[in-house]
């Protein structure tokens, strides 16, 4: 069974770091890109970033540049976010979304994870 | 960034109804588009890619279509199961931008 499941959310303080993992399962993973995307409470969904796992190009969107960074370890299957410097306005429940193969529809997100929370408050 | 505009955002409606909702882009996606479902709780759920094209295994009482800039998900038959919030995205330009959300609930 294709999986991604997210975990490493929590409550943290404004100015604190934390690291979500995004691990996948039941397919090839290095075959895929894979976004970071958020839904902040009550609120849409918006893209963090993408990665080729293949290639380790990564992509964000530039309100996320700076403080957001995408790793991979292939060995173990997994995705990283590394979030810093974080905010009230970054609370939101984070999900890891697998891409379709072909490379013109990478940006289809056919798998999700459950999520995670992340809640930013003092 | 490409705006993507969907309208309405809430549809009360009944079980038993035709659906349509409306997502308008800011420029041309070349029918990049994808149609999401999602239920409180839950992640969201892929319905349609490349505007028209059915994701396997969702039922084919869900369709869409694209006229130019304009694109429509259409639900013929509105089942229980179908009360959710669906969000339109579009993958053509980075960076990938989704509609802020249509709310289906019952009448």
């Amino acid at each position: 069974q294709e999986q991604l499941v997210e975990s490493g959310g929590g409550l943290v303080k404004p100015g604190e770091s934390l690291r979500l993992s995004c691990a996948a399962s039941g397919f090839t993973f290095s075959d895929y890109y894979i976004s970071w995307i958020r839904q902040a409470p009550g609120k849409g969904l918006e893209l963090i970033s993408y990665m080729s796992i293949t290639s380790g190009y990564t992509n964000y969107a530039d309100s996320m540049k700076g403080r957001f960074i995408v790793s991979r370890d292939n060995a173990k299957n997994q995705l990283y976010l590394q979030m810093n410097s974080l905010r009230a306005e970054d609370t939101a429940v984070y999900y890891c979304a697998r891409g379709a193969r072909a490379l013109t529809s990478v940006g289809v997100f056919e798998i999700w994870g459950q999520g995670t929370m992340v809640t930013v408050s003092s | 960034d490409i705006q993507m505009t969907q309208s309405p955002s809430t549809l009360s409606t009944y079980v038993g109804d035709r659906v349509i909702i409306t997502c308008r882009a800011s420029q041309s996606i070349s029918g990049w588009l994808a149609w999401y479902q999602q239920k409180p709780g839950k992640a969201p759920r892929l319905l349609i890619y490349k505007a028209s094209s059915l994701q396997s295994g969702v039922p084919s009482r869900f369709s869409g279509s694209e006229s130019g800039t304009e694109f429509t998900l259409t639900i013929t038959s509105l089942q229980p199961d179908d009360f959710a919030t669906y969000y339109c995205q579009q993958y053509n330009n980075h960076p990938w931008t989704f509609g802020q959300g249509t709310k289906v609930e019952i009448k």
